[in-house]
């Protein structure tokens, strides 16, 4: 069965520091590939998407994606975490092409320390 | 342009009850899924509709149902509540197939 993975459920930085989320899915074939961020009590949030284009995805806040085909990866960086940043982040795939149904990694919780 | 709106954000009921939802998506936007999330098993999949058809469904018993009218607003139903269907239930809106989907604010459902 297809699957995404998020090695971590919590990650903790200190503001200022470098961000990095990690993301694995398994395909052969690329699918398309998406960050959300969850804020409490709230919906999700697109903050980028690959859809075969640049491999180096730039999104909203400050944050960037690399997609890499050999490694099945696509890692949430951003350079520098603000307090804001703190939140729930989700990868999620869309295998299905025809369709609009999204299979989602764990989550991450990103703690960010003053 | 105004977002996905979810009604109502928070709901009680009892075991055996059944519950309906609604989303209305963003204007113009035809295709509208749904999804589930607890702390247990994470977000998953329920059901996508596109056009008033129900295109994908997720592995969900089927007490677990949907629809969408013409004006592509779009309601789920959950019938004989358990208590594991205890969640936040989002749904998902786009332009179309494979487009990004863009969520709404959820509707927090407990069941006691």
């Amino acid at each position: 069965a297809q699957s995404v993975t998020q090695l971590g459920s919590h990650v903790s930085v200190s503001e200022g520091a470098l961000v990095l989320l990690r993301c694995n899915y398994s395909s052969s074939v690329p699918p398309y590939l998406f960050w959300y961020v969850q804020y409490p009590n709230q919906g999700l949030q697109l903050l980028l998407k690959y859809t075969s284009a640049a491999t180096l995805v730039k999104g909203i806040n400050g944050f960037e994606a690399e997609f890499k085909k050999s490694e099945t990866s696509f890692h949430l960086t951003k350079p520098s975490a603000h307090m804001s940043d703190a939140a729930e982040y989700f990868c999620a795939v869309n295998y299905n092409n025809a369709g609009n149904m999204l299979t989602f990694g764990g989550g991450t919780r990103l703690m960010v320390k003053p | 342009k105004a977002g996905v709106t979810q009604t109502p954000r928070y709901l009680i009921k009892t075991r055996g009850q059944q519950v309906t939802l609604s989303c209305s998506p963003i204007s113009g936007h035809r295709s509208v899924s749904w999804y589930q999330q607890t702390p247990g098993q994470g977000l998953q999949f329920l059901f996508e509709y596109f056009s008033e058809t129900q295109r994908n469904k997720g592995n969900f018993p089927g007490r677990f149902s949907g629809r969408q009218f013409s004006n592509s607003r779009s309601e789920m139903n959950v019938s004989t509540l358990e208590l594991g269907d205890s969640a936040l239930y989002l749904c998902a809106s786009s332009l179309g197939r494979s487009e990004t989907q863009y969520f709404g604010p959820g509707t927090r459902l407990l069941v006691l």
